[in-house]
């Protein structure tokens, strides 16, 4: 079975500072690895992913993922934050290969609180 | 978006009552999942679906029934509500090609249960 550790449930930072997202995986088979976000009283969208190929991924707003094998992490990144990233941020990982159905493993959460 | 309504949005019910939630796609995608999402605990998958009528448990499947009758809506019924049911319920959708892993997500219903 496969496990996710976001290891910080809160975190709070200004404006216009970098921020780093913490997630840790645990898992015996190769897994692909998400992550979503969810803006307040709205459902869950995706952020980024990594299946293959660079170890570094982006999202068109400015995040970036890297996965880290070696480290089972998949810590997610922004070198300059605005108001509007205030969200929760979900870490997941599902089986590589498409033999589990697509079914996510999800972790607990962190809510990114971006301050003036 | 993804295409994917769920109903109702919001939902107040009674111990021991039953209760079905809905979730609709215009994807006609093949994966249809429900999640509960609490503090603390991110999202737990409760139960999916691969095709019409193919469904097996998830995570946190007790207590819980769905069904699938056709491709478009997976229903999450709860036979007899308990507190611990509480939580906000988000359906979920994924395309059956190969290579293709990410799931779009519903906007979610809010169940409380008293």
């Amino acid at each position: 079975a496969q496990s996710v550790t976001q290891l910080d449930s809160q975190v709070p930072v200004f404006e216009e500072a970098p921020v780093e997202l913490r997630c840790n995986y645990s898992s015996s088979v190769s897994v692909y690895l998400f992550w979503y976000v969810q803006y307040p009283n709205q459902g869950l969208q995706l952020l980024l992913k990594y299946l293959s190929g660079s170890t570094l991924v982006e999202s068109i707003n400015g995040f970036e993922a890297e996965f880290n094998k070696s480290q089972t992490s998949f810590h997610l990144r922004k070198p300059s934050v605005h108001i509007s990233d205030t969200a929760e941020y979900f870490c997941a990982v599902t089986i590589a290969g498409g033999t589990s159905y697509g079914k996510l493993t999800f972790g607990q959460g962190t809510i990114l609180t971006v301050h003036p | 978006d993804a295409g994917i309504t769920q109903s109702p949005r919001h939902k107040v019910t009674e111990t021991g009552t039953p209760v079905t939630l809905r979730c609709h796609q215009t994807e006609n995608h093949r994966y249809m999942y429900w999640y509960r999402q609490d503090p603390g605990h991110g999202l737990r998958l409760i139960h999916y679906s691969y095709g019409v009528k193919d469904t097996d448990k998830g995570e946190v499947s007790d207590g819980y029934s769905v069904s699938r009758s056709k491709t478009e809506d997976f229903l999450l019924t709860l036979e007899s509500a308990t507190s611990s049911q509480t939580s906000v319920y988000f359906c979920a959708i994924k395309e059956g090609s190969s290579g293709t892993y990410e799931q779009y997500f519903g906007p979610g219903t809010r169940l409380t249960v008293t």
